[in-house]
């Protein structure tokens, strides 16, 4: 079945650490996206991809980086840089930047030691 | 600055019809999206509206006003398992998604 998988599920991140969450699509999508999700608040755009070996800064990309040496892939780094990441990460993809809807993956829920 | 906005929480009974409005001020149009969010889980696409009116999809409808920033997700025939968020985006003149915080909405039997 085609879809989008996020790993690890949870993770957990100590002081000065950097840590990688991935993020797999067998859809064929070119548009991937990473975004976070706080309590109370909508998600907010950290990075998007439209297309491999490139990639653009979202509203809240401090703190973080991304590559997309791949299609199918799309890792996130959390940096030591950025002081509160605690928070439920999502990654999503669409056939194009503007074409939607965005198909999302289960999440990874990201909390600090 | 941008912004959309839905109430944060409702509830409803199981069989019922309940209406999850969401107004938005937003830099240019592109067209409104209505997502299911349920709790530790992944959004899913439930509506897309583009033009003003009424769009039907089984138990779920959605409606556009563009010249009132507003739009509703209609709910039928209320089942438990509709229990969960309910998330309205909009897509802007540069075609970023801006998203509401999300409506939780409750069913109770």
């Amino acid at each position: 079945d085609g879809g989008i998988t996020q790993s690890p599920k949870y993770l957990f991140r100590k002081e000065g650490q950097n840590v990688t969450l991935s993020c797999e699509q067998n859809l064929n999508h070119d548009a991937m996206y990473w975004y976070r999700q706080d309590p109370g608040q909508g998600l907010r755009l950290i990075y998007y991809s439209q297309i491999v070996n490139d990639f653009q800064k979202g509203d809240i990309a401090e703190g973080y980086s991304v590559s997309r040496e791949k299609k199918e892939s799309f890792p996130l780094t959390v940096t030591s840089a950025q002081k509160n990441p605690t928070a439920f990460y999502l990654c999503a993809s669409s056939i194009g930047q503007e074409v939607q809807p965005q198909h999302f993956g289960d999440g990874t829920r990201l909390s600090i030691l | 600055g941008q912004n959309i906005d839905q109430p944060t929480e409702m509830t409803a009974t199981e069989g019922a019809i309940v209406q999850i409005n969401c107004t938005y001020q937003t830099s240019g149009f592109n067209g409104l999206f209505w997502y299911q969010q349920h709790a530790g889980e992944a959004p899913t696409f439930l509506s897309y509206n583009v033009l003003d009116g009424l769009e039907e999809k089984g138990r779920f409808s959605s409606f556009l006003s563009r010249s009132k920033g507003y739009s509703y997700l209609l709910l039928k025939e209320l089942q438990m398992k509709d229990s969960a968020s309910y998330l309205c985006a909009v897509r802007d003149s540069n075609y970023q998604l801006i998203w509401g915080a999300g409506t939780k909405l409750i069913i109770k039997p």
